[in-house]
């Protein structure tokens, strides 16, 4: 079955400290992949995303992802994480025009940030 | 702020109402998606409006529908309301609408349902 795995679904790490969160997906061909930001009460926005090319994608907030081919997967880094970081990362996959290129989204990663 | 605005922010109705929940994507975005976020079945793609046209659907209930009108501002409207329809509802915009034209989606704030 089609899906996008996010194996952690929650993770703490010091303020200062490098992050990594994964995301891995399972479809057919390659789609397009995205890392949405939830802080509470708020909506998704976009970090960063990837179509084609360069398979380092830079993002907004200092955040970077690497796609991998022969992984399945999508994880997104950041080298040094803020207090203000603390917030659910989502890894979303858009399907082709077959799927009128709807979103499906990952379960989330819940990231606490210690001071 | 992404450009999409979704009213009401919050909704308190009882079991068994209907609701209209509404959304104005960003400025040109022809591509309206609806999507339920609850905490046991996280973010669900509901359905995907392209100009006016349903373009692709997820697991929307039959309870549920939506329509996209010609100003291309979209309504979810929720009927026969029940405890387990509480949830963030989000909206989203984007340009296209699928292949080569792909882009991401915008979404807005959200709508909180909540059922008594």
């Amino acid at each position: 079955a089609q899906s996008v795995t996010q194996p952690d679904i929650h993770i703490t790490v010091s303020e200062g400290a490098s992050l990594e969160l994964r995301c891995n997906y399972s479809y057919g061909a390659t789609p397009y992949l995205f890392w949405y930001v939830q802080s509470p009460g708020q909506g998704l926005q976009l970090l960063l995303k990837y179509f084609s090319g360069d398979t380092l994608v830079q993002g907004i907030k200092g955040f970077e992802a690497e796609f991998k081919r022969s992984q399945s997967s999508f994880n997104l880094r950041k080298p040094s994480v803020h207090w203000s970081d603390a917030a659910e990362y989502f890894c979303a996959v858009a399907l082709g025009i077959n799927y009128g290129q709807n979103f499906v989204f990952g379960p989330g990663t819940r990231l606490s940030v210690l001071p | 702020d992404s450009g999409v605005t979704q009213t009401p922010k919050h909704l308190i109705t009882a079991t068994g109402q209907r609701v209209t929940l509404r959304c104005s994507p960003r400025s040109g975005d022809l591509s309206v998606y609806w999507y339920q976020q609850s905490l046991d079945q996280g973010l669900q793609f509901l359905i995907q409006y392209y100009n006016g046209e349903e373009r692709a659907k997820g697991n929307i209930l039959e309870r549920f529908s939506a329509q996209q009108f010609p100003d291309l501002h979209s309504e979810l409207n929720l009927s026969s309301l029940e405890l387990g329809d509480s949830a963030l509802y989000f909206c989203a915009s984007s340009p296209a609408a699928g292949g080569d034209s792909h882009t991401e989606a915008f979404f807005g704030q959200g709508t909180r349902l909540t059922v008594v």
